[in-house]
């Protein structure tokens, strides 16, 4: 059970958007701890898609963008491509755990 | 450009212990946290803890206390993840990844190692 709470799968079709959410509570993104966001490729290491709720890593297309509002944050994917069919993870601090936590993940799947 | 390359894929018998190694290069080791992650076959990412080498002390998550150790060599910018008792639970990815704000255990982790294929069976 992880303390961030995401979907287990998105999908949509090509061009389309998308939308994963990841829901915390008052000890993590309700405290205002930043929230992360994270791309992996089947086989491959997670890589950092969003930081700091909206920002982007240079070389990331701004067909992702990140957003947060209470306890909850999302993670919104414009013009989907097929190169997007990933797993996505959100990431937070907790404070009563004093430590990162991790979304359970949500499998994007582009039809 | 930090680069961090990792040791090699271990097997373990249950009840011993392994120990993964994690060099960074290209980027300031000292200041930046660096933590470790690990990924269970087909499940989701799980934060194990993390150092600053500079300051030399590890925080843990609470399922691992007790039983990791976190270290870090500023001489070698090399971290280390070691992981005693193991069960055949612990058969898994371990990453290592580096933090994205100076000096703080908080923020995200910009850099990844290649991940260490750890698998614990008798």
């Amino acid at each position: 059970q992880s303390v961030l709470t995401q979907p287990p799968s998105v999908s949509g079709a090509p061009g389309q958007r998308v939308t994963i959410s990841c829901t915390g509570t008052s000890s993590n993104i309700g405290a205002n701890y930043d929230v992360h966001w994270y791309q992996q490729l089947p086989g491959t290491a997670p890589k950092l898609l969003i930081y700091a709720d909206t920002y982007r890593p240079s070389g990331i297309p701004d067909r992702f963008s990140g957003s947060k509002s209470g306890t909850s944050a999302s993670l919104a994917i414009t013009g989907l491509q097929a190169e997007d069919e990933a797993h996505y993870y959100c990431q937070s601090y907790d404070s009563s755990l004093s430590g990162s936590v991790f979304g359970g993940g949500t499998k994007l799947t582009v039809l | 450009q930090v680069q961090l390359v990792q040791s090699g894929a271990e097997e373990k018998k249950p009840g011993s212990s392994v120990k993964v190694s994690c060099k960074a290069s290209g980027g300031t080791f000292s200041h930046y946290v660096i933590t470790w992650v690990r990924q269970a076959p087909g499940q989701g990412l799980e934060w194990m803890g993390g150092i600053i080498p500079i300051s030399g002390t590890p925080r843990y998550g609470q399922k691992f206390q007790g039983r990791a150790r976190i270290t870090a060599d500023e001489s070698t910018t090399t971290a280390y993840l070691e992981l005693s008792s193991l069960r055949s639970d612990d058969t898994a990815i371990y990453y290592c990844a580096r933090g994205g704000v100076s000096g703080s255990h908080l923020g995200w982790f910009g850099a990844w190692g290649q991940g260490t294929l750890v698998t614990v069976s008798s």
